[in-house]
């Protein structure tokens, strides 16, 4: 079956700073590669997500970049503010209707 | 719009005793919806899929006669955890795909926090 991996962990930025947060996955079938921000109790919100025909994604100070021959995607987050600190999670699933299988989420910190 | 609810957002137990949780999709319908669970600190992990009108999918580990899932209604589906344990303890999410849309895209429910005394 499909398997996320997400990295790092946690980051720290300075208000202002950019923000990479990378994710690998598995199965060559997957399609559909979402980002989800989850604060503290409540459920995910999508930001932004990436089908495979489309390399690059673009939504604001969000972007999403995809390449599926070396099975990897990254969010990219532009001058970031104290309120984008939060749990980050990549997600993948193949066609639609499947499930999606979620990293292990990347906990975000900008400090102002 | 894609608005998905749940009820209740919290909801403290006994140990022994059923607990129900609802998931509604507010503004579409929904032919498949999905139940994770979330320990703190940790990812979402898929616990089982809910189809209108036929028997959930569960994934490996999860016990189908202790989380039962009723997906009665195109907007409603339902997860009662029986007999809920101190183990139990968790933090249930529901997603919804809008019928009918092509693409994969889920929206989340607020989540339900479940403890078990």
């Amino acid at each position: 079956g499909e398997n996320v991996e997400q990295h790092p962990s946690t980051l720290s930025v300075q208000e202002g700073d950019s923000a990479v947060i990378k994710c690998t996955y598995s199965d060559s079938a997957s399609n559909y590669f979402p980002w989800y921000k989850q604060e503290l109790g409540k459920g995910p919100q999508l930001i932004i997500d990436i089908r495979s025909n489309v390399g690059e994604k673009k939504d604001q100070r969000i972007a999403v970049t995809l390449n599926k021959t070396a099975k990897h995607f990254s969010l990219h987050i532009t001058e970031t503010q104290p309120e984008d600190s939060a749990v980050y999670f990549c997600a993948a699933s193949g066609q639609a209707g499947t499930a999606l299988i979620f990293g292990k989420g990347t906990t975000l910190s900008v400090s102002s | 719009g894609a608005v998905v609810s749940q009820h209740p957002s919290w909801v403290i137990c006994k140990s022994g005793t059923s607990v129900k949780i609802e998931c509604r999709s507010l503004d579409f319908q929904a032919t498949t919806m999905f139940w994770y669970r979330q320990f703190p600190k940790q990812s979402l992990m898929l616990m089982a899929t809910s189809n209108e009108g036929s028997k959930a999918t569960y994934e490996q580990g999860v016990e189908k006669d202790k989380f039962l899932i009723n997906h009665a209604s195109l907007t409603l589906s339902t997860l009662t955890v029986t007999s809920a344990h101190p183990e139990d303890s968790s933090f249930y999410i529901c997603s919804a795909i809008p019928a009918g849309l092509a693409g994969a895209t889920q929206y989340f429910g607020p989540g339900t926090r479940l403890t078990v005394l």
